[in-house]
């Protein structure tokens, strides 16, 4: 079945240390990827997208993302991450332009320690 | 950006009772809307999908008679738990996606999903 999924359930990462968040995804097609942030008790907020083009996005609160085909993967990442990034992290996608059901990864967790 | 808001943000009711919890899209209008449900520290999982003017589409799964969704606007849906019990407590959060063809800038051109700020539901 086409999905998303996110190896990691929890990472604890230090203030001003850098990140990454795995995100494999199973379609058969390119993809339209996206990344979403969720403070807890709130909705989503986008943080990117990649539909095509150039396989490196930058998006919002200095969040990049990567594309790589060969991997099947499109990982999240910051240089230095905030204590305000302290959040649920969601990646998801859907195979088809016009096929809006997303499809959601499990989550990741993100804990910032001082 | 385009702005999806949802309200109530959070409820409380006794067991036996219906809510309805309203989305709409404030400055753009969408003619498809997704309901999703979200338990605790789980991911989002899709309800169903609203369409201005006809029936939704139910997930497998998904009580269409407890869970009753209406789109009558281009910029309202509604999701209505009838009879309710504590086992619906949970957070539902719509999200909306433009019409074809509107401006990039609101992500027209990928589909891109707006959501709600969700609404918690808490039956006694």
């Amino acid at each position: 079945a086409q999905s998303v999924t996110q190896p990691d359930i929890h990472i604890t990462v230090s203030e001003g240390a850098s990140l990454e968040l795995r995100c494999n995804y199973s379609y058969g097609a390119t993809p339209y990827l996206f990344w979403y942030v969720q403070s807890p008790g709130q909705g989503l907020q986008l943080l990117l997208k990649y539909f095509s083009g150039d396989t490196l996005v930058q998006g919002i609160k200095g969040f990049e993302a990567e594309f790589k085909r060969s991997q099947s993967s499109f990982n999240l990442r910051k240089p230095s991450v905030h204590w305000s990034d302290a959040a649920e992290y969601f990646c998801a996608g859907w195979a088809n332009f016009g096929n809006e059901k997303l499809t959601f990864g499990t989550g990741t967790r993100l804990t910032i320690i001082p | 950006g385009a702005v999806v808001s949802q309200h109530p943000s959070w409820v409380i009711c006794k067991s036996g009772t219906s809510v309805k919890i309203e989305c709409r899209s404030l400055d753009f209008q969408a003619t498809t809307m997704f309901w999703y449900r979200q338990f605790p520290k789980q991911s989002l999982m899709l309800m169903a999908t609203s369409n201005e003017g006809s029936k939704a589409t139910y997930e497998q799964g998904v009580e269409k008679d407890k869970f009753l969704i209406n789109h009558a606007s281009l910029t309202l849906s509604t999701l209505t738990v009838t009879s309710a019990h504590p086992e619906d407590s949970s957070f539902y959060i719509c999200s909306a996606t433009l019409n074809r063809g509107s401006a990039s800038e609101y992500g027209g051109e990928t589909g891109e999903l707006f959501f709600g700020e969700g609404s918690r539901l808490t039956v006694l």
